[in-house]
């Protein structure tokens, strides 16, 4: 089993909907979580990070599960400006990220 | 800037030649680490470093790479003879412990 997982999409998804990512990890050291959303030919950059069970920014609500190994991603009222790649990463040292999951927001 | 700097932003090379990159992090950061990236996939992880020392490095990196961070500040990421399967963007990274990292803008390879 790969050490961190994501559906690669795409979602494509028509501006206003709510859309959620969910993320495996296989190591159940790993203690803090994070997405990152990277552009186009852009690097990462963190989004939200998750330190407990879960983080709300805005539209931007981040969860974190023990028991099942994943945390999930959801965006509400999607925008235009949503498109992007977004990875989750675990916090064990090496800091692997999963391949990312796709999202284009349609008008 | 205060920002994780990466040079150079561009760099191309003939297969068989060898290229050295350089990444100066965020100073008061303590970790910081190299991924590899082609299109459409995540950041792949090659090796990380705390303070001076190189705590891990992917199996997947062959012998023609080699990482150095000699004063546990800046660090710079050689290939030797590269191939043309290296063309790749190179990201550099750095932050505290358990704490989110900081990318630089990172230095596309092609090899040609």
């Amino acid at each position: 089993r790969k050490e961190v997982e994501q559906d690669p999409g795409p979602f494509n998804v028509p501006e206003g909907a709510t859309v959620a990512f969910n993320c495996t990890y296989s190591n159940s050291a790993s203690q803090s979580f994070f997405w990152y959303r990277q552009d186009c030919r852009k690097e990462p950059k963190l989004l939200m990070s998750v330190y407990s069970s879960g983080n709300e920014d805005g539209r931007f609500t981040a969860q974190l599960n023990r028991a099942s190994q994943y945390i999930s991603l959801l965006i509400r009222d999607s925008k235009l400006s949503d498109s992007a790649t977004y990875l989750c990463v675990g916090d064990y040292d090496k800091v692997i990220f999963g391949p990312g999951t796709s999202l284009s927001v349609i008008p | 800037d205060t920002g994780v700097s990466q040079d150079p932003r561009h760099k191309i090379t003939k297969r068989g030649q060898n290229v050295t990159f350089r990444c100066d992090p965020i100073s008061e950061h303590n970790r910081l680490y190299w991924y590899r990236q082609t299109l459409g996939q995540g950041p792949e992880f090659l090796t990380y470093f705390q303070n001076e020392a190189q705590l891990e490095k992917s199996r997947l990196l062959s012998d023609r790479f080699s990482a150095e961070r000699p004063k546990g500040s800046f660090s710079t990421l050689e290939i030797q003879r590269t191939e043309q399967g290296d063309s790749a963007m190179y990201l550099c990274a750095s932050s505290l412990t358990n704490s989110p990292l900081h990318f630089g803008n990172g230095t596309r390879l092609t090899v040609t």
